[in-house]
């Protein structure tokens, strides 16, 4: 079964500076993909970035790149030049892709606080 | 844009009430998901369907069934409600196939009270 591990339940960061939200996963799947969601407090989850097990370059969105290391089944979150609107729970999702009838596992998320 | 409506925002309800959660998306996707949220556990799945009338069980499906009749409509129920079954709910959906490895879209969420 696929497990993801945050181990940070909350972490602060001031504005403009950079910083990393940690995600480990256990899986046995082969072809699999990892992603990041955030989730402002109105509740809304907003897809951010998206590795697939198989890609050879880290993922990087804008401000959001995916620090991505197979071999320690690790997708650590990172977040450059921090701003005040960043402050929200974050949370890191797995997704086995060799089958057509595929879930989505979270792990328990990390509250980012940004501070002025 | 992909569209997943969660038709109540807020509801507070009785101690053995039966209460329907219903999720629309409007992408003609093959996949839909429910979730639960509550604090320092993230999300956790209850029910997710890969077609209509098909559902697969996730990791807490116990005190709840759904309804899948239609592709664009998902349905939570939960046949007694139970004060510990208040929390958040999300209702997700995504396409089927390979290119499924991509995003769900989620709703908005819906925060269930139950008294």
């Amino acid at each position: 079964a696929q497990k993801i591990t945050q181990t940070q339940p909350g972490m602060f960061v001031q504005e403009k500076e950079a910083v990393t939200l940690d995600c480990t996963y256990d899986t046995s799947d082969q072809s699999y993909g990892l992603f990041w969601y955030k989730q402002p407090s109105s509740g809304e989850m907003i897809f951010l970035i998206y590795q697939g097990s198989y890609d050879e370059q880290n993922a990087t969105e804008g401000r959001y790149s995916l620090n991505f290391q197979k071999a320690r089944k690790s997708a650590n979150l990172v977040i450059s030049a921090s701003q005040l609107g960043d402050s929200a729970m974050y949370f890191c999702a797995m997704r086995d892709l060799l089958y057509n009838n595929n879930d989505m596992r979270f792990g328990a998320g990390t509250r980012l606080t940004v501070k002025p | 844009d992909v569209k997943v409506t969660q038709s109540s925002r807020y509801l507070v309800k009785r101690t053995g009430e039966k209460v329907f959660l219903e999720c629309v998306q409007d992408m003609d996707h093959e996949n839909m998901f429910w979730y639960r949220q509550d604090p320092g556990l993230g999300l956790r799945l209850i029910y997710f369907s890969y077609d209509v009338k098909m559902k697969e069980k996730g990791d807490i499906p116990e005190g709840y069934s759904v309804s899948r009749e239609k592709k664009e409509r998902f349905s939570l129920i939960l046949e007694s409600a139970s004060t510990n079954q208040t929390s958040m709910y999300l209702c997700a959906s995504s396409p089927g196939g390979p290119s499924s490895g991509n995003t769900i879209y989620f709703g908005e969420g819906s925060w269930l009270t139950v008294v």
